[in-house]
């Protein structure tokens, strides 16, 4: 069982749709990330949530507490948006460890 | 720049052969973590690290080895008892596990790949 589960693996786009990746967790956690990898393999962290919503720029992430529940949106999507999001909670209940959503492999065509 | 640095990018390993993996931060972070990542599975942690001279297994530690002499620095060695190796590793840090007051993201590098020959 994962403690951290994402929809839709798998997702192609056209230019300028907008796209929506699912989060659900089930542990008790104090951040969730959403991170970005690309191709060559490097990560990089766009959020680190504890509530509410973040922006910044065409990406928008929102988390629901009650419902264990995060999503990642952006807007206008371009194909340098190409990467695969990964989704990951810092569990209170294990030593503060971080658990891993899969991924969710994006392909934005122009 | 401050960042974690890992080398090499592509590592080859002969059979019944030990490797290093050199991961090597200057962000001043307390904490380092190795992970392991495979197609279709999330990351998945090998070791971590919260202060130097000290470091706790993940949940697939079997097959690895770790040192943390300098807080700068957290190689893996992926020895020959590891019968699957083949995989891309990850290298990460944050300030402390438990730095109080607000969350602190994890940084990564830019991955080994590590192929048997």
């Amino acid at each position: 069982k994962n403690e951290v589960e994402q929809s839709p693996q798998n997702l192609t786009a056209q230019e300028g749709e907008f796209i929506t990746i699912n989060c659900s967790y089930s542990v008790g956690i104090s951040a969730l990330h959403w991170l970005q990898q690309h191709p060559g393999g490097g990560i990089v962290s766009l959020f680190m949530l504890s509530s509410g919503k973040k922006k910044h720029g065409r990406l928008i992430a929102t988390i629901n507490i009650q419902e264990k529940h995060s999503s990642l949106h952006i807007t206008a999507s371009h194909p340098r948006d190409s990467a695969v999001y990964i989704c990951a909670v810092r569990s209170v209940n294990t030593g503060n460890q971080f658990y891993f959503g899969t991924g969710t492999s994006l392909t934005v065509i122009p | 720049d401050g960042g974690i640095t890992q080398s090499p990018k592509y590592l080859f390993r002969k059979e019944g052969q030990n490797v290093t993996l050199s991961c090597e931060q200057n962000l001043n972070h307390d904490a380092m973590y190795w992970y392991r990542q495979d197609p279709g599975q999330g990351l998945r942690l090998i070791y971590y690290s919260q202060i130097v001279n000290d470091f706790q297994k993940g949940d697939i530690a079997e097959g690895y080895s770790v040192s943390r002499e300098k807080k700068e620095s957290f190689p893996l060695t992926v020895t020959s008892a590891q019968k699957n190796p083949t995989a891309f590793y990850l290298c990460a840090s944050t300030r402390g596990l438990n730095v109080p007051g607000k969350n602190q993201p994890q940084h990564f590098g830019d991955g080994t790949r590590l192929s048997i020959l």
